[in-house]
């Protein structure tokens, strides 16, 4: 049962590099969700999606894109990469009711420089 | 809108005495609540969540959190801290009849001193 899977754990890029953070989860969960974490600033959602072909934006979507083509995975893509986009990123998924909770991936940590 | 605040970036306890880490939420709509954990450099962990049952709910490691609507509250505490509780906790809210947002809040670092 492997749950919600990042790829890849980490990664270092060079400003004006692009990449694609891999999230894919095997419960079925209509729900998922990319956030960032950067110190003391705990997780800021970049962006989500409540069902296949249907995403939004969250808090700090800028220089980010997301799809949602299948149920299961949900890739996020940033472009032209900058040193403001070094963090650690997290994908969650969860059921669309109230009596589950979210699940979360190990994390991806990037590096820009 | 939705928002979760909680109020304290940092709190020091020793061990064996009282926690309480506290996150007040705003939502116009019945919200579920949950608290997650992060030790250095891992993932995060469930401890705990509100659903809309008993307002008093019951936790893993010993954490409890009561949900107070008429104060749009729902504190972390555990009667007698442990030295393997430091970490990272983090408040969350979701209302499944709004946008599906699932929200966090800023994190409260716990230190357990010896």
């Amino acid at each position: 049962n492997a749950g919600v899977t990042q790829t890849p754990k980490f990664r270092i890029l060079k400003i004006g590099q692009s990449m694609t953070l891999q999230c894919a989860q095997d419960m079925n969960h209509n729900y998922m969700y990319w956030y960032r974490q950067d110190p003391g600033m705990g997780l800021k959602l970049i962006y989500y999606s409540v069902g296949a072909g249907i995403t939004d934006k969250g808090e700090v979507p800028n220089g980010y894109n997301v799809s949602r083509s299948t149920t299961e995975d949900f890739p996020l893509r940033l472009e032209l990469a900058a040193p403001s986009q070094t963090s650690v990123y997290f994908c969650a998924s969860m059921w669309a009711r109230r009596e589950t909770e979210a699940f979360f991936g190990q994390g991806t940590r990037l590096t820009v420089v | 809108a939705q928002s979760v605040t909680q109020l304290d970036s940092h709190v020091s306890v020793s061990e064996g005495t009282p926690v309480l880490l506290r996150c007040n939420y705003s939502s116009s709509y019945s919200p579920s609540l949950f608290w997650y954990v992060q030790h250095p450099n891992k993932g995060l962990q469930l401890l705990l969540k509100y659903t809309s049952a008993a307002t008093l709910v019951k936790g893993i490691n010993g954490f409890e959190a009561e949900f107070k609507k008429s104060e749009t509250s729902f504190h972390l505490t555990k009667p007698s801290a442990h030295m393997s509780d430091a970490a990272e906790y983090f408040c969350a809210l979701w209302v499944s009849s709004n946008t599906g947002k699932l929200i966090f809040g800023q994190g409260t670092t716990l230190q357990v001193k010896p």
